[in-house]
């Protein structure tokens, strides 16, 4: 199954945009891309997920390289309330499978 | 909607004390799926379902039994906890079609001591 790596942690300033960066360099062509996030306490929440395309929704922004061996999840302006555990995740077509790796702990200051 | 609801909220248990936690959902999903997390890790999938009377196991599914006699519940059985059975629990539905977003509940905290 193809990996993804992400950053332990990252700060970001409220207010502020905040790229939240995700590695797939093993990636198939089958492959989707989702973002979860975890804020504390909680479970996951999904965000968003995308194929080949850029994918937007109200809560973030997926930019995905032309060679889709990476993406960013974009958070347009980052509040207190999007400090949380982002998780990227790759699923092969229509799998049921998420696997969970550490994500990346997203610290936003006031 | 309730969403998903997991039921209890926390739990302690002796080792070798057995345990079913529950799962509901309200949303009509046919997919139902348990993870666990252990601290500072990411979730693991212990075994899913694809509808009414199917399961299939996950990752990590020993010691562990599930059954879905309905399409709203999907409980979890713990046979003779153990203490690596210690983590949070979570359940998780998703609609079969037009949507791959998985809806999580609240979770479960279980100690085995």
């Amino acid at each position: 199954d193809a990996k993804t790596t992400q950053p332990n942690s990252m700060e970001s300033n409220e207010e502020e945009p905040v790229h939240l960066p995700c590695n797939h360099s093993t990636i198939s062509g089958t492959d989707y891309i989702h973002w979860y996030r975890q804020l504390p306490s909680q479970g996951p929440e999904y965000v968003i997920h995308g194929l080949t395309s850029n994918v937007n929704n109200r809560m973030a922004s997926l930019a995905i390289a032309e060679d889709r061996k990476s993406s960013t999840l974009i958070l347009h302006r980052a509040t207190l309330r999007d400090a949380a555990v982002y998780y990227c995740i790759l699923t092969k077509g229509g799998s049921e499978k998420l696997v969970f790796g550490k994500g990346t702990k997203l610290t936003v200051n006031p | 909607n309730a969403g998903v609801t997991q039921t209890p909220k926390f739990r302690i248990l002796k080792i070798g004390q057995s345990m079913t936690l529950q799962c509901a959902q309200d949303m009509n999903h046919n997919y139902m799926y348990w993870y666990r997390q252990d601290p500072g890790m990411g979730l693991k999938l212990i075994y899913y379902s694809v509808g009414a009377g199917i399961t299939d196991k996950g990752e990590v599914p020993n010691g562990y039994n599930v059954s879905r006699s309905t399409t709203e519940d999907f409980p979890l059985r713990l046979e003779l906890a153990a203490p690596s059975q210690t983590s949070v629990y979570f359940c998780a539905s998703r609609i079969r079609v037009g949507s791959y977003e998985q809806y999580f509940g609240p979770g479960t905290r279980l100690t085995v001591t």
